[in-house]
């Protein structure tokens, strides 16, 4: 079976803070995909990245990095000194290889205050 | 532009009708979706088609009804069967198979429906 956990519900910082966002997932298979989306106030997901699973290099990409670590199944998401506009729920998923079936999180809304 | 369209935004419903919503995509993506987001919670699958007149239950299937007769198309109707029909429901589209550019998953603006 599929699993993605988000554990914080809910996390509130200052701007100009730094904040990483928690996600940990569980599959049988070898090779998927794990993603971040950002959900503003507005609705629409923004797709921020997609990580395939041999592919453990983090990625940095401006003001937000990401740490893919296999062995302990996390895909964490921090944001380098955040700004109020980062405001929004973030969800991580997974994907199985060549089967278009996705599985969420329940998302962790980030607050950022000035 | 190229992206998913979804119809209306905003949607009331009164109780014992059925309601369509619309979801339309020009990316020429194989696979599409529809999603279900309550207050404060995540997002829970409904249905997916991964081809033209072929479509599968996801995990809340139960008072909906999609249909897949065009590509870019992927409607969704919201039955009186279906109980609790508040909420906030995403479309979403994808290219199918590895061999694309990449399995992601991308989403319309969404449509608020609320029973009155």
């Amino acid at each position: 079976a599929q699993k993605v956990t988000q554990a914080q519900t809910e996390i509130s910082v200052v701007e100009k803070e730094d904040v990483t966002l928690d996600c940990v997932y569980e599959t049988r298979d070898t090779t998927y995909y794990l993603f971040w989306y950002k959900q503003p106030p507005s609705g629409e997901l923004v797709f921020l990245i997609r990580r395939n699973s041999f592919d453990e290099q983090n990625e940095i990409s401006g003001r937000y990095s990401w740490n893919f670590q296999k062995s302990t199944s996390s895909f964490n998401f921090t944001i380098t000194a955040s700004q109020v506009v980062d405001s929004a729920v973030y969800f991580c998923a997974l994907s199985e290889y060549n089967f278009n079936k996705f599985y969420f999180g329940s998302g962790t809304k980030l607050n950022v205050k000035p | 532009d190229g992206g998913i369209t979804q119809s209306p935004k905003y949607l009331f419903r009164k109780e014992g009708q059925n309601v369509t919503l619309s979801c339309e995509q020009n990316l020429n993506h194989d696979a599409m979706y529809w999603y279900r987001q309550d207050p404060g919670q995540g997002l829970r699958l409904i249905y997916y088609s991964q081809i033209v007149n072929d479509f599968q239950k996801g995990d809340i299937a139960e008072g909906y009804s999609v249909s897949r007769e065009k590509k870019e198309s992927f409607p969704l109707t919201v039955t009186s069967a279906q109980k609790n029909p508040t909420a906030f429901y995403l479309c979403a589209s994808s290219p199918s198979g590895a061999t694309h550019s990449g399995n992601t998953i991308y989403f319309g603006e969404g449509s608020w429906l609320t029973v009155v």
